[in-house]
Formats: C-alpha cells, structure tokens, sequence
C-alpha cells in the first residue's frame, strides 16, 4: 500500500536550515513525490517535484532557499535562511496509476 | 501566469448534490491532466479525483466513488466535479489543481453538508 510517512511538527530559527522528511512506504522506494506549501488560511503551492535520484524542478517563483534531495525511501525538503512566511505546513504527495496519496503533512514553525 | 478559480460551494443537506467548477486560464488546458483536492476543516489534505487531458481516464477516491463524478470540457477550459449523496464527511474546501502532481492550485471553494 502506498503510503507517504511526516513528522506532524518540526521547529527552527529564524535565519537558520530546517530539513523535512517524507517516508515511502515499503515497495515505493522509487516514486517520484511533490513538496507543497500551504501558509495559514491559503491554498496550497506547488514546491517542487522530487525524483528519486534527487533531482528536482521547482514551481514558478520559488525561492532558491528551498531544495529537495533523496535518499532511498526518503525525501527532503531543504529550507535555508528561514523566514517567518516559511511557517506554514508542508505536505509531500505521490501518484500511482489511479491513485494519490498525500502525506499528512508537517507544520513547521519559525521561531 | 496560471490561474485556476473555483466556484459552486455552498451548504447542502445531506443526501443532496452540488456542481463545483474550476475555470482555468494561463496555459494549454487540453495538454494537462487536471485533479480535485479537499480539505475537511484543520485537517489535511485528502485526494478525490483525477481526469487525463482528453477526459478518457478517470479516476476516484474510495471514500467518493459511485456519488462524484469529474469531467472537463476543453473547449471552454473547465473542470467540474458532480457530487451527489452528500454526507456530513465530504465538507470540506475544494481545490482544483493542474496535473496530478498539483502543479498550480486554485483558491480553493468550501462545500459545507449539513442539516
């Protein structure tokens, strides 16, 4: 069963790197995943998508600060030179063929 | 640049039915597929359905298949979503996104079932 695996929480500094972590499930260790944003009270934004070789092609107008990378069943999302817009909650999702999953996100705070 | 703007939310009783549409504008429609999200109030976000670009293959979310239905029409760049036997379960705020991968979101449209 495909399913994608967050911390519900992670914290950091302002000015300072935070790295989030998204888990595929046993089998899926070769999907490709998508990193979204979504501020408090907005609609999601698309990050980046997020192969499993670690390469990536981020949305329009994304900051460089924010990088992904792999290893294995793991997915990272990199956010450096936090900002306080940075806090928001971050949301991995795959696809199958009929099928998408999302994970149940990580709220991350800027301190 | 892409916009996607949602419409047709509002508050129905359950078992009733309600259209949501999606306007799409600043790229090729017709080249993408297209996908409903939602998200049920301080929870996350759960997929519900997605069409190929010509509108050949469809798919659903078990907790929606056989009561929602997506289509497209490429002639007027929109996407819809049919939703009927609504339960108290299905509120939540829509979002239409281009591509599976939900390369663009829309603002998102709050469908509220309730008696």
């Amino acid at each position: 069963q495909l399913v994608l695996t967050q911390s519900p929480s992670a914290s950091a500094s302002l000015g300072a790197s935070v790295k989030l972590t998204c888990t595929l499930s046993s089998g899926h260790s070769s999907y490709a995943i998508a990193w979204h944003q979504q501020q408090p009270e907005k609609g999601p934004r698309y990050l980046m998508k997020l192969n499993s070789d670690g390469s990536h092609s981020k949305g329009d107008g994304i900051p460089d600060r924010f990088s992904g990378s792999s290893s294995g069943a793991e997915r990272y999302l990199t956010i450096s030179s936090l900002q306080s817009e940075d806090e928001a909650d971050y949301y991995c999702q795959t696809w199958g063929t009929g099928n998408v999953v999302f994970g149940g996100g990580t709220k991350l705070t800027v301190l | 640049q892409v916009q996607l703007v949602e419409s047709g939310g509002g508050l129905v009783k359950p078992g009733g039915s309600l259209r949501l549409s999606c306007a799409a504008s600043g790229f090729t429609f017709s080249d993408y597929y297209m996908s409903w999200i939602r998200q049920a109030p301080g929870k996350g976000l759960e997929w519900v359905s997605y069409i190929s670009s010509s509108g050949s293959t469809i798919y659903y979310a078990d907790s929606v298949k056989g009561r929602f239905t997506i289509s497209r029409d490429n002639a007027k760049n929109s996407l819809y979503l049919q939703m009927n036997s609504l339960r108290a379960e299905d509120t939540a705020v829509y979002y239409c996104a281009r591509s599976v991968a939900g390369y663009n979101w829309g603002q998102g449209t709050l469908v509220t079932v309730s008696s």
